[in-house]
C-alpha cells in the first residue's frame, strides 16, 4: 500500500520567512511529485512537479526530491499571508494516478 | 481555455438516495479521475477512466460507479448515499504519461 506522510501542521512563519515543507513516501518506484496548494473549500491548485533528484526553482517556489531518502520538500522564499492554506503532496506513477498525503497547513502571520 | 468544470457545486440528498456529478475535462486532456476529499484528509483515489473504460480503481465499495463518454466527459454514480459519502467530490483531467492532474472546483456532497 503506497503511502504518503506529511506533517498536518499548522506551521506558522512569519511574512518574509522561508516556509519549509516536506513529505516522504514509502514507493521506491514513484516517477513523479507533485505539490498542490488548496485553500480552504477550493479544489486543489497545482504548484510544482518534479520527477528527478535535485532542486526545482519556480518563482518564489523551490521543490526538492531525494529518491534515495524517499522524500520531498517545498520551499516557499519571501512567505506572504495569501500563501496561507493547505499544502498537499502526491506522488504518482505512469498511470496519472496520484497518491495524496493529508496535506501541511501553512500559516504566514503579518 | 475553459480548465475542468464540474456540476452541480453543491448538493444535498438523504441517505439511501442516489447520486450524480459530472465532470468536462479540460481541452487536449482524455484522461480523467474521481476523487473523494473527507474534511481535514487528503484526496482520495476513487477511479480513473481513459477512452470510455474504467481503467483504474481504489478502494471504493461498487456504490461507486461512473461513466465516460465520446466527448471525454465523466460522471460519478454513487448509490445508496451513506452519512459517510459527505465530502467533496473532485474530478481531474490529464494527457497521460506522468502529466500533472488539473482538477475541477469540485462538487460538496452533504448526506442527511
Amino acid at each position: 500500500q503506497k503511502e504518503v506522510e506529511q506533517n498536518s501542521g499548522p506551521l506558522s512563519v512569519p511574512e518574509g520567512a522561508i516556509a519549509s515543507l516536506n513529505c516522504t513516501y514509502s514507493d521506491r518506484g514513484s516517477q513523479s511529485f507533485f505539490w498542490y496548494r488548496q485553500y480552504s473549500g477550493k479544489s486543489p491548485e497545482l504548484i510544482m512537479s518534479i520527477y528527478s533528484n535535485g532542486d526545482k526553482e519556480d518563482g518564489r517556489f523551490t521543490a526538492q526530491l531525494n529518491k534515495a531518502s524517499q522524500y520531498v520538500s517545498l520551499l516557499i522564499r519571501d512567505s506572504q499571508p495569501s500563501d496561507s492554506a493547505t499544502y498537499l503532496c502526491a506522488e504518482g506513477d505512469n498511470t496519472d494516478k496520484l497518491i495524496f498525503g493529508t496535506g501541511t497547513r501553512l500559516q504566514v502571520f503579518p | 481555455d475553459a480548465g475542468v468544470t464540474q456540476s452541480p457545486t453543491h448538493l444535498i440528498k438523504t441517505r439511501g438516495q442516489q447520486v450524480t456529478l459530472r465532470c468536462s475535462p479540460k481541452s487536449g486532456h482524455d484522461t480523467v479521475s474521481w476523487y473523494q476529499q473527507a474534511l481535514g484528509q487528503g484526496p482520495q483515489f476513487i477511479f480513473q477512466y481513459y477512452e470510455e473504460e474504467e481503467r483504474q480503481r481504489g478502494n471504493f465499495p461498487d456504490r461507486f460507479s461512473g461513466h465516460q463518454f465520446p466527448n471525454y466527459s465523466s460522471e460519478l454514480n454513487v448509490n445508496a448515499l451513506l452519512l459517510g459519502d459527505s465530502a467533496l467530490y473532485l474530478c481531474a483531467s490529464s494527457s497521460g504519461g506522468n502529466s500533472p492532474l488539473h482538477f475541477g472546483n469540485g462538487t460538496r456532497l452533504t448526506v442527511t
